[in-house]
C-alpha cells in the first residue's frame, strides 16, 4: 500500500460528459502528480501541484483540469469526454517538489467513456 | 512524447534465469529512476541512480547508468515468477523554478514462467 489513495477506480460514463477524479496523497506529502495511462500513448504526465500551486505540466488537453486544495487532496476533472479518454488515471505524491526522489502512486482511476 | 525507449518491449524468461531490460533517454538528467507495474495497478519504485553513479544494487536487482551514451540497464537476476510485471524508466528535465515532469519509457513486459 503506497499510501495515496484515489476514487473511484472503476468510473463508466458516455461522450460529452464530466467526470471528476479524486486523490489524496501520502501523509504529508505535499507534491501531487497526474498521469494518463492508455494502450496506445503509453504513460502520459499531465501536471503536477506542489503545495496548492501550479509547478509542472505536460499533455493536458484543455477539456482537462486539476487543482490541489488547502487539505493537500487533489482532483482531475475531465469535461465533454470523448472515447479516446478511456484511459487508466493515476495519481502519485511525493515528499519534493522538483526532480529528486521517487514518486508514490495510487491504483489508478480506470475511466471507460462509452 | 516519451522520454524514454525501454528495449526489448517484451522479455519471456525461465524461472531462475537473469532478466536484463533497457532503456535509453534524450535528454540530459540529474537521475533516473526504474518502476514496476503489475498488470492495471500502480506503479511501484524500485531504485533511483543519479546522474554521477554507473552503477547501483538494490537485492536482485543492478542498473547501471551510462550518461555518454544516455542509456541505463535493469539486471534482475534469479527471476522469480512473482517478478512477471511491466518495468519503466523514468527521467524528468531540470525545470526552472522546480517542478518534477517525471516521464516514463514505454516499458519491458516480462514474463517469468516456471
Amino acid at each position: 500500500d503506497s499510501g495515496v489513495t484515489q476514487t473511484p477506480k472503476h468510473l463508466i460514463t458516455a461522450t460529452g460528459q464530466r467526470v471528476t477524479l479524486r486523490c489524496s496523497p501520502r501523509s504529508g506529502d505535499l507534491s501531487v502528480y497526474w498521469y494518463q495511462q492508455s494502450l496506445d500513448q503509453g504513460l502520459q504526465f499531465l501536471i503536477q501541484y506542489y503545495n496548492g500551486e501550479e509547478r509542472a505540466k505536460g499533455n493536458i488537453l484543455e477539456r482537462f483540469s486539476a487543482q490541489q486544495f488547502p487539505d493537500l487532496h487533489s482532483e482531475l476533472n475531465l469535461s465533454s469526454l470523448e472515447l479516446g479518454d478511456s484511459a487508466l488515471y493515476f495519481c502519485a505524491s511525493s515528499d519534493h517538489g522538483s526532480n529528486t526522489g521517487e514518486l508514490f502512486f495510487g491504483e489508478g482511476s480506470r475511466l471507460t467513456v462509452l | 512524447s516519451q522520454q524514454g525507449e525501454e528495449d526489448p518491449q517484451a522479455l519471456s524468461i525461465q524461472e531462475g534465469e537473469n532478466a536484463t531490460m533497457n532503456c535509453s533517454y534524450k535528454t540530459s538528467i540529474n537521475n533516473l529512476q526504474w518502476y514496476r507495474q503489475n498488470s492495471g495497478r500502480g506503479l511501484v519504485h524500485l531504485i533511483l541512480i543519479r546522474s554521477n553513479e554507473r552503477e547501483k544494487h538494490s537485492g536482485r536487482l543492478r542498473v547501471t547508468l551510462d550518461t555518454s551514451k544516455k542509456s541505463s540497464s535493469l539486471l534482475i537476476t534469479a527471476s522469480r515468477a512473482a517478478d512477471t510485471a511491466s518495468y519503466f524508466c523514468a527521467t524528468g528535465p531540470e525545470l526552472t523554478g522546480g517542478g518534477n515532469k517525471l516521464t516514463f519509457g514505454t516499458g519491458t513486459q516480462l514474463k517469468v514462467e516456471l
